[in-house]
């Protein structure tokens, strides 16, 4: 799997946006984005994932750059409940069963 | 989105004996499920990937007569810790992975393993 690049830690203002970058320069042309999260003592949440276009769901939007060498997850709207530790993860079309491989993520204090 | 549970949630054993984790897919049939091990203020490692009717691929590092993983129906894998010691006291989380294209796994709330 293509290895991610993620800041350790962000703060976000409750109400604001929260963007979290992640750079995955050696993405192949096959793998998707994932983006996960995990509150603390509990297992990963799915959050979304794209191939290369821009994505959005009722959780947050993806957005894939051009060359697909990065990706931002962006929470519209942050709530305390949105403080987490939030992965970005390069893998394969899972029909293949490629599995998810965790990085150290990005730990997103939301504070009021 | 696709529900995992996980049995127990939390368990204490002492040293020696072992311990069996359930992972279940509630309302999907999950082919692939895979396990993953978490200490403390680390991330998720991924021990095993365990396919239905098949023997269980192990990562490099994690000793397969310790951790035995069966995988016997679509709904349904076991991680069984063996000789349980206390360095084995970790958080344990199951994912079994959605079976559409370009789709992604769901995880299970883990368990919490404490060896005395």
């Amino acid at each position: 799997d293509a290895k991610t690049t993620q800041p350790p830690s962000m703060d976000c203002a409750e109400g604001r946006a929260a963007n979290l970058p992640c750079n995955h320069s050696t993405i192949s042309g096959n793998e998707y984005v994932y983006w996960y999260r995990q509150i603390h003592s509990q297992g990963p949440q799915y959050i979304i994932h794209g191939l290369k276009n821009n994505e959005t769901n009722e959780m947050a939007s993806l957005i894939i750059t051009e060359d697909r060498k990065s990706s931002t997850l962006i929470l519209p709207h942050a709530t305390l409940r949105d403080t987490a530790v939030y992965y970005c993860i390069v893998s394969g079309n899972n029909n293949a069963g490629n599995m998810l491989t965790f990085g150290g993520g990005t730990r997103l204090m939301v504070k009021p | 989105g696709a529900v995992v549970s996980q049995h127990p949630s939390w368990v204490i054993c002492k040293s020696g004996t072992s311990v069996k984790i359930e992972c279940r897919s509630l309302d999907f049939q999950a082919t692939t499920m895979f396990w993953y091990r978490q200490f403390p203020k680390q991330s998720l490692m991924l021990m095993a990937t365990s396919n239905e009717g098949s023997k269980a691929t192990y990562e490099q590092g994690v000793e397969k007569d310790k951790f035995l993983i069966n995988h016997a129906s679509l709904t349904l894998s076991t991680l069984t810790v063996t000789s349980a010691h206390p360095e084995d006291s970790s958080f344990y989380i199951c994912s079994a992975l959605y079976p559409l294209a370009g789709s992604w796994g769901y995880f299970g709330p883990g368990t919490r393993l404490t060896v005395t």
